[in-house]
């Protein structure tokens, strides 16, 4: 299946500080990229989606000032955690998908990156 | 509210087994419907894809089955082994272009 890299995989900042998360598509052109965020023995909770050159769509009560996210190009996706408290740390997982045939591909995911914030 | 429920929450069984994994959706006009495997503190690993069109799809030891009319799709898994340990999740997309949402899980444990 298709590649998707998620760096860093972990990661432990100040509280205050901000972190950036990066997703790329290795082997494919994603035309949508989604950020997911789960808590301990939880489902995976969508954050946003984004598509390549416009703004994201935030789900509802996730604060746009807060994740920042950027998708400058059709294999990259950035997400930045502004001023992380201790209640942001969280396992985050990016997704992306394309399109063929006009039909949406199989959703494949990164390998997620765990946020601790002290 | 468009939810997908996924039982039993765990499972355990001894290796060899036969087992079932169960999902239902509770607005059957999905667009497609995927199943997951995540191991702890790890990204998803697909397993197997449903477009609304098909009835399953099969791969390996596994076998999705889906049910549109009546909101369920079923994974099987023959003949379990302990590699097979994990969270199984299954995820809907109800329109082209939009985000899948993920049942809970159901947590498999294969015991040798």
């Amino acid at each position: 299946g298709a590649v998707v890299s998620q760096h860093p995989s972990w990661v432990i900042c100040k509280s205050g500080t901000s972190v950036k998360i990066e997703c790329r598509s290795l082997d494919f052109q994603a035309t949508t990229m989604f950020w997911y965020r789960q808590f301990p023995k939880q489902s995976l909770m969508l954050m946003a989606t984004s598509n390549e050159g416009s703004k994201a769509t935030y789900e509802q009560g996730v604060e746009k000032d807060k994740f920042l996210i950027n998708h400058a190009s059709l294999t990259l996706s950035t997400l930045t955690v502004t001023s992380a408290h201790p209640e942001d740390s969280s396992f985050y997982i990016c997704s992306a998908r394309s399109r063929g045939g006009g039909v949406d591909t199989e959703a494949f995911f990164g390998q997620g990156t765990r946020l601790t914030v002290v | 509210k468009q939810e997908v429920t996924q039982i039993p929450a765990a499972l355990s069984v001894p290796e060899g087994e036969n087992l079932v994994l169960n999902c239902s959706f509770t607005d059957s006009a999905i667009y497609n419907l995927q199943w997951f495997r995540q191991d702890p503190g790890k990204g998803l690993t697909s397993l197997l894809l449903i477009q609304s069109s098909q009835r399953e799809q099969t791969s390996g030891r596994l076998n999705a089955s889906l049910d549109k009319s009546s909101g369920r799709s079923t994974l099987y898994i023959a003949a379990s082994q302990p590699g097979d340990s994990a969270t199984y999740l299954c995820a809907v997309v109800y329109q082209a272009g939009t985000a899948l949402i993920f049942g809970k899980g159901t947590t498999l444990s294969v015991s040798s």
